[in-house]
């Protein structure tokens, strides 16, 4: 089966200025979920998307950054305006449901900030 | 609040050594507890989880983990490791698969 896909893989932006990030799931996988990665530590969640709802949006810090699931299927995060501790790797994940399955990743896509 | 400890940040091992790698956690709720893997290069995978009964769970690739509860630790072992091995390895605690606290990760390097 396809795996879950990004775009773009890297992305090199000046601080201040905005970026989105495209993420496309499994097919028929309900959950998704962003997380971040900067250099050196493990993958936090921001943000996870039951269908086309927010189920947790706790650690998104909200006021920059912002993401949507409309139709429930493919989803973007967007930062603005970007600052220079949000250069990281940016990575979704999605899964059958909530419950005890699997989560696959995205190859993530790496955002430096100058 | 959750979180995971991963005590060794770098581990280089020639190759048929074992491997044992050191996942603690710190968690209030039902402990859920994975492994994940990330070849250079490639994306996170996940290596093998435990969420009820045997503490000792095998993964892929001839992977295996303990879940000690009274320690609070979920240990990563493999009693011969490949070249091929050669990755970053994540332990990751939470209520599922995907809503997970992941460790600062452990980047083994193993020598041919």
């Amino acid at each position: 089966e396809a795996g879950v896909a990004q775009s773009p893989r890297y992305k090199i932006i000046e601080k201040r200025q905005s970026v989105a990030f495209w993420c496309n799931p499994i097919s028929g996988h309900a959950t998704l979920y962003w997380y971040q990665q900067i250099l050196g530590q493990g993958p936090k969640l921001l943000i996870q998307f039951q269908n086309n709802g927010v189920v947790d949006d706790s650690q998104l810090p909200k006021d920059r950054f912002s993401a949507e699931r409309l139709k429930g299927v493919d989803s973007t995060l967007k930062i603005q305006p970007a600052k220079l501790e949000d250069s990281a790797v940016y990575l979704c994940a999605s899964s059958w449901g909530q419950g005890n399955t699997e989560a696959f990743f995205g190859q993530g896509t790496r955002l430096t900030v100058v | 609040a959750q979180s995971v400890s991963q005590h060794n940040h770098h581990v280089i091992l020639s190759e048929a050594a074992s491997l044992e790698l050191g996942c603690n956690y710190s968690y209030g709720g039902t402990v859920n507890l994975f492994w994940y893997v990330q070849y250079p290069g490639q994306h996170l995978q996940l290596l093998l989880k435990y969420f009820s009964g045997d503490p000792l769970v095998k993964g892929i690739k001839g992977f295996e983990a303990e879940f000690i509860k009274s320690k609070f630790s979920f240990n990563l072992r493999k009693p011969s490791v490949q070249w091929s091995d050669t990755a970053e390895y994540f332990c990751a605690v939470g209520p599922n698969a995907g809503k997970s606290t992941f460790g600062d990760g452990t980047t083994l390097t193993v020598k041919p």
